[in-house]
């Protein structure tokens, strides 16, 4: 069964405190893993997708990487404004054009 | 601007009623989704749709019905059958068999459905 954990549950630092998101996965062929950040009561937006072990991709103080059972989103030097929800996902090849299969996120909470 | 947008942002539903939310996009995608948020879970999927006229029920479907009779819209009705609706529903849609970058699902803002 294709399945998605995130660890830990909620993170809280200190701004500027650098530290990683866990994203562990079983599936079945992996066509994609999707970073995605929730603010609490809104859609989740759109960061980052993964397609093979050894891949990394960064936008601002984010960095996203991939192996073949797990994806960290590493957070460098956070602010307050990094508090967010960060949801992961993946697809299978064989899911395609069908749901995303999402972990339970991980609560983050950056204090100044 | 291109974009998803969801509409009503909170909706009431009283016993045995049916109300149902709204999802647009503009986006010229053919696949849409609705999931489903509840505290400390992750996404459910509900029903999603790859083409007009088609669709098929996803993980969570019983109380729920859709419609896509337009590319742009993907209605879903909640019906009095769905025990415990309250929750936070999300609409997203992708271009589902499209090369790299192109099946990322993008989501709208989301609807939160109250029970009186």
């Amino acid at each position: 069964e294709d399945q998605v954990t995130q660890s830990p549950e909620a993170l809280r630092l200190q701004e500027g405190e650098s530290s990683s998101l866990n994203c562990s996965y079983t599936v079945s062929g992996l066509r994609g893993l999707f970073w995605y950040r929730q603010d609490p009561g809104k859609g989740p937006e759109f960061l980052f997708t993964l397609y093979s072990a050894g891949e990394e991709k960064e936008k601002e103080r984010l960095k996203a990487t991939l192996t073949k059972k797990e994806s960290f989103l590493h957070i460098t030097a956070p602010k307050p404004e990094d508090s967010a929800t960060y949801l992961c996902a993946v697809q299978a090849y064989n899911q395609a054009g069908t749901a995303l299969i999402f972990g339970k996120g991980t609560t983050l909470s950056v204090s100044s | 601007d291109g974009g998803i947008t969801q509409s009503p942002k909170y909706l009431f539903r009283k016993e045995g009623q049916n109300v149902t939310l709204s999802c647009e996009q503009n986006l010229n995608h053919d696949a849409m989704y609705w999931y489903r948020q509840d505290p400390g879970q992750g996404l459910r999927l509900i029903y999603y749709s790859q083409i007009v006229n088609d669709f098929q029920k996803g993980d969570i479907a019983e109380g729920y019905s859709v419609s896509r009779e337009k590319k742009e819209s993907f209605p879903l009705t909640v019906t009095s059958a769905q025990k415990n609706p309250t929750a936070f529903y999300l609409c997203a849609s992708s271009i589902p068999f499209g090369g790299r970058g192109q099946e990322t699902q993008y989501f709208g803002p989301g609807t939160r459905l109250l029970v009186l």
